[in-house]
């Protein structure tokens, strides 16, 4: 158990909905990753937030966004869904403090989503 | 911009014998990080072992250990005594030291454990 949290676990919705993915990072983890695993491929990076405020920004859709919250919990917003965005998404805590920047992401057990 | 290539999608090793999987990365920087995260069927993202390119010494994490050859880019993962449990898909990862970068993953390599 990595200390991260995700819900939910499963998601099953149709095209052209709006889910929110959310993950509690470990406790003391200032900065969370949002990453998406498509079927047999490698993850690709999304966005990550630090202490509230976003810090990089990957090959994110316009149609995601994401932020996080003064308890550092952090959602993932996805609209607008199409059947291509069926994927494993997870969320990665890390400390990022005293300059550590790449310090190590522990991940969640990931929300798998399903668009029908 | 960076990226990683794991160039052998499946590898197969008998149970107790070892194993190396490859991987090399493109980048112009100095300063960076490397990882080998596991994958095992129920899809967690396990922490295997970490590199620091400032760092000559080869990591090393129990039956793990890598060969880092900061100058041919290549950043190979050695499962020493493998066990059924190392069945896993093995993901190669970097990340640059500076912020406001984000983590670039391989492909993966499927790793099958023969008992």
């Amino acid at each position: 158990d990595s200390g991260v949290t995700q819900t939910p676990k499963h998601l099953i919705t149709a095209t052209g909905q709006r889910v929110t993915l959310r993950c509690s990072p470990r406790s003391g983890d200032l900065s969370v990753y949002w990453y998406q695993q498509s079927l047999d491929q490698g993850l690709q990076f999304l966005i990550q937030y630090y202490n509230g405020e976003e810090r990089a920004k990957g090959n994110i859709l316009e149609r995601f966004s994401a932020q996080q919250f003064p308890d550092l919990h952090s959602e993932l917003n996805l609209s607008s869904l199409e059947l291509g965005d069926s994927a494993l998404y997870f969320c990665a805590s890390s400390v990022s403090t005293g300059g550590q920047v790449a310090d190590t992401q522990y991940f969640g057990p990931g929300t798998r989503l399903t668009v029908l | 911009a960076q990226t990683v290539t794991q160039s052998q999608p499946e590898m197969s090793v008998q149970e107790a014998e070892t194993v190396t999987l490859s991987c090399t990365y493109d980048t112009s920087e100095s300063d960076y990080y490397l990882f080998w995260y596991k994958q095992p069927p129920s899809r967690q993202m396990i922490l295997v072992i970490r590199q620091e390119a400032y760092k000559q010494q080869n990591a090393t994490e129990n039956r793990f250990s890598v060969n880092f050859q900061k100058a041919a880019k290549s950043f190979s993962l050695k499962i020493s005594d493998s066990q059924l449990g190392d069945a896993a898909m093995y993901f190669c990862a970097y990340r640059s030291a500076a912020w406001g970068n984000d983590m670039r993953f391989g492909a993966g390599t499927r790793l099958t454990v023969k008992p």
